[in-house]
């Protein structure tokens, strides 16, 4: 079955950038549109950006001047990046698959998640 | 960016009830909402798309409604598996963006 697993540091320190990959197993990457979400602890979800597998992105406004998401078709992977981050980013990031049924933009698989904290 | 009001942020209700929960948009969105179902240290779990269609798997005592800036998920008996936080989600433009969330507790 499809399978996303989100990996990359957990503690990252202000300032510095965020990279974290999801590597997608059971499905080509080269069929759907694929997202970031993050989620601070407690609190709700907060879309960052999808990437389709031909390099088309498109990035929450608010997150846009930091925000780099990439793709690689030969390790059926993508990435973040977030760079400059400060204790507002500590979350749980999630990557998620656009739902061939409901729309690229809703979402039908997810990762587990991983939490990054922001922290010296 | 498209605000998503959701109400209540929380209730209680007992096993078998009928729970509905409301999403406001704050501009019209047509049917561009999702609805998922979030469990404690688990990902979302998309539960509706396109406002009232059923994901596949999703027993059929979920169901939503509305189209424009109102919105509902209705729960028509109430299973200790549902047991929740629930989100709304539209889709209608960019950025994507959630409502705030909607804590289903036990009575």
């Amino acid at each position: 079955q499809v399978q996303l697993q989100e990996s990359g540091p957990g503690l990252v320190k202000p300032s510095e950038t965020l990279s974290l990959t999801c590597t997608v197993s059971g499905v080509s990457i080269s069929s759907y549109y694929w997202s970031w979400i993050r989620q601070p602890p407690g609190k709700g979800l907060e879309w960052i950006g999808c990437i389709y597998y031909s390099g088309s992105t498109d990035y929450n406004p608010s997150l846009k001047s930091r925000v780099t998401v990439s793709v690689d078709t030969s390790q059926n992977h993508f990435s973040l990046k977030l760079t400059s981050v400060t204790a507002a980013d500590t979350a749980l990031y999630y990557c998620a698959r656009g739902s061939p049924r409901g729309g690229d933009d809703t979402f039908d698989i997810w990762g587990q998640g991983t939490m990054v904290t922001v922290s010296s | 960016a498209i605000q998503l009001t959701q109400s209540p942020s929380s209730l209680s209700a007992s096993v078998g009830d009928r729970v509905t929960i409301t999403c406001r948009a704050g501009q019209g969105i047509r049917s561009g909402l999702a609805w998922y179902q979030q469990k404690p240290g688990k990902a979302p779990k998309l539960v509706i798309y396109h406002a009232s269609s059923l994901e596949s798997g999703v027993p059929s005592r979920f169901s939503g409604s509305g189209s424009g800036t109102d919105f509902t998920l209705t729960i028509s008996s109430l299973q200790p598996e549902d047991f929740a936080t629930y989100y709304c989600q539209q889709f209608n433009s960019y950025p994507l963006t959630f409502g705030g969330g909607t804590k289903v507790e036990i009575k």
